[in-house]
Parts: C-alpha cells; structure tokens; sequence
C-alpha cells in the first residue's frame, strides 16, 4: 500500500495568515493526489483533486501543487470557517490511502 | 444536488452482522462508482470498499476482505454495505462516496461527494 504523510499533524494560525500543509508519498502517484476539509461531526469535503484542479465551489484562496511524491495544499489567507482537519488521499491505486491529517486550529 | 444519505449504522455484539444503506440522488447513479470510507473515533479516514457504476467489479480493504460485501441496486439509486463477523476494531461513522469519474470506474478517480456518516458500534 501506498503510505501519504502530511506534516505538520497540527498547526495553529490566525486570520488572514498563509498557511501551508505538505503530503509525502510513499512512492510516485504522479498527480493522482486530492485533499479534503473535515469539519467536527461533518463529513469530508472534496477541496482539490488532481494536485491542483479546484473543486466548484471551493473559495480561490485554496490551491494546491506537487507533483510524484510531494505536495502541498495552500491557504492564502484564512478565513474563520477554514479551521478543520485537512486530508490528503492517493487515488493512483488501489487500496486508496489517506494521509493521518493536519488539525488546523486557531491561535 | 448531489445527496446521500447514510443509514443502518446501530450497536452490534462482537461475530455480529449488519447492513447499512445510502440513498443516492440527484446524478445518474449508475454511471458512478461507490465507496465506504469509514472513520474510526477520532482517527483518521480509511477506505473500505468500493464498487463499479454497473456493479460488476468490487474492491476491498485487506481489513474487511472476506467479511464486508458491497452491493448496489441501480433501480432503486441505493448503495449497500453488509457487514458480517463484526469485530470491535471496525467501530466506527460509515461514510458513502460518490466517484468523480461519470464513466463508471473507480481506479484514479476522486472522490468528490460524502453522505453524512452512519455511526456502527461492535461492543458486548
């Protein structure tokens, strides 16, 4: 199976500060690479598939970029709903693999 | 819009069995495949099973292979999960997904729309 690793497990930031997440592979997924927003008792929300392709909907201050092994999800300039975990997830094969997540709390 | 709804989920002993459902609407449901992502209490999410639009091909976690079968009935847009010789370590909020890719196939295709969980408790 293919191992993802985000870093760092959890980060406190304030609004309007730039925030960065990385993911690691395990071994090469090209671009096949998505991340999700989980809020508590909510389910997930597809954010970013494909490294980098906005998912409608998603507000243009995420982004994300990477290709191979690593990768990283950008959040220009928080805003107040956008404290939750943040996932990563493989989809180049199978079992698809998520990354242990990133807690993204307030400062 | 894309709905789906999760349900089935309860408390069961331990060697136990059940069966959760998730109505699908407001797609074509059988050009999608499914998945069951399941996420144990405070942990992470981790990928169960998933099947093709057509139904024809399965996929499972090592975690559940020979236990979980997934199914699907196209004319009814449900998606089902059965659950047999439950063990305490597959306690967790059941999720079904839809697959992005409108083809039917589930390899390299993200998953872009969740139901809202359906909490499964294995405990005596």
């Amino acid at each position: 199976d293919i191992q993802m690793t985000q870093s760092p497990s959890s980060l406190s930031a304030s609004v309007g500060d730039r925030v960065t997440i990385t993911c690691r592979a395990s071994q090469s997924i090209s671009s096949y690479l998505n991340w999700y927003q989980q809020r508590p008792g909510k389910a997930p929300k597809l954010l970013i598939f494909a490294a980098s392709s906005l998912q409608s909907g998603v507000p243009l201050r995420f982004s994300g970029s990477g290709s191979g092994t690593d990768f990283t999800l950008t959040i220009s300039s928080l805003q107040p709903e956008d404290f939750a975990t943040y996932y990563c997830q493989q989809s180049y094969s199978t079992p698809p693999t998520f990354g242990q997540g990133t807690k993204l709390d307030i400062k | 819009e894309v709905q789906l709804e999760d349900s089935g989920g309860g408390l069961v002993q331990p060697g136990g069995s059940l069966r959760l459902s998730c109505a699908a609407s407001g797609f074509t449901f059988s050009s999608h495949a499914m998945s069951w992502v399941r996420q144990a209490p405070g942990m992470g999410l981790e990928w169960v099973s998933a099947i093709s639009g057509t139904g024809g091909t399965t996929y499972y976690a090592d975690s559940v292979k020979g236990r979980f079968t997934i199914s699907r009935d196209t004319s009814k847009n449900t998606l089902f999960l059965q659950m047999k010789s439950l063990r305490a370590e597959d306690t967790a909020v059941y999720f079904c997904a839809t697959h992005q890719d409108s083809s039917g196939f589930y390899q390299r295709s993200p998953i872009d729309y969740w139901g809202q969980g359906t909490l499964v408790t294995v405990s005596s």
